[in-house]
């Protein structure tokens, strides 16, 4: 049974900093997903990487691959006050599956 | 362009009671899932589908049907709620195929209260 799983759980962190969400996952898989969920809302997509070594970037955030290591990270950096949310990562185990298994989450909370 | 529709948006039941969430997307989608969300545990599959006829358990199905009669529609049934059932309840949907990065769509979800 695939388990995902997120740290930090909690992230609180002064504007101008760095930090990195980990997020990793029990078996095999080559597709991870990473979301943002603002509080009330609905999730949105924010990175798709589809291969080990897969790296995309948008604005201050930057997501990761590493399938032999069963880790992707999402990198912020410089945070400012618009990224306080709650970020998502979701894994589908393997070719042939359509179960997309999410981790907790990690609640980003950025401190002007 | 609607995306994926869920109705309604909020429901309070009584123990016992039955009802129905509606999905419906209009992207033309194979695949479709239904989770729920509650604090600290992330998202949960619940059910989900891989074409119109078709349905699967997910991590959480005890206590839910689903059914999808049409492409575009996936249904969550409760047939006797439970405050336990008491969550935020998301559809969301994917495309199949080569050359799809296979990227959820969700919609907006169901806040449901069982008292």
């Amino acid at each position: 049974e695939l388990k995902v799983e997120q740290n930090p759980l909690f992230l609180s962190m002064q504007e101008g900093k760095n930090y990195t969400i980990y997020c990793n996952y029990s078996t095999t898989s080559d597709r991870l997903y990473w979301y943002r969920q603002d509080p009330g809302k609905s999730l949105e997509s924010l990175f798709v990487l589809l291969s080990n070594g897969a790296v995309k970037q948008e604005g201050r955030l930057m997501a990761s691959l590493d399938t032999k290591a069963r880790l992707s990270t999402l990198h912020i950096t410089a945070a400012v006050h618009d990224l306080s949310a709650t970020y998502f990562c979701a894994v589908v185990p393997g070719p042939g599956t359509y179960k997309y298994i999410f981790g907790t989450g990690t609640r980003l909370k950025v401190l002007a | 362009n609607a995306g994926v529709t869920q109705t309604p948006k909020f429901r309070v039941l009584k123990t016992g009671q039955s009802m129905t969430l509606l999905c419906a997307q209009d992207m033309n989608h194979e695949y479709m899932y239904w989770y729920r969300q509650d604090p600290g545990m992330g998202l949960r599959l619940i059910h989900y589908s891989v074409g119109e006829g078709t349905t699967a358990k997910g991590e959480v199905p005890d206590g839910y049907n689903v059914s999808r009669l049409k492409k575009q529609n996936f249904l969550l049934g409760l047939e006797s709620a439970a405050p336990s059932q008491t969550s935020v309840y998301f559809c969301a949907s994917s495309s199949a195929g080569d050359g799809n990065t296979g990227e959820l769509f969700f919609g907006e979800g169901s806040r449901l209260t069982v008292l």
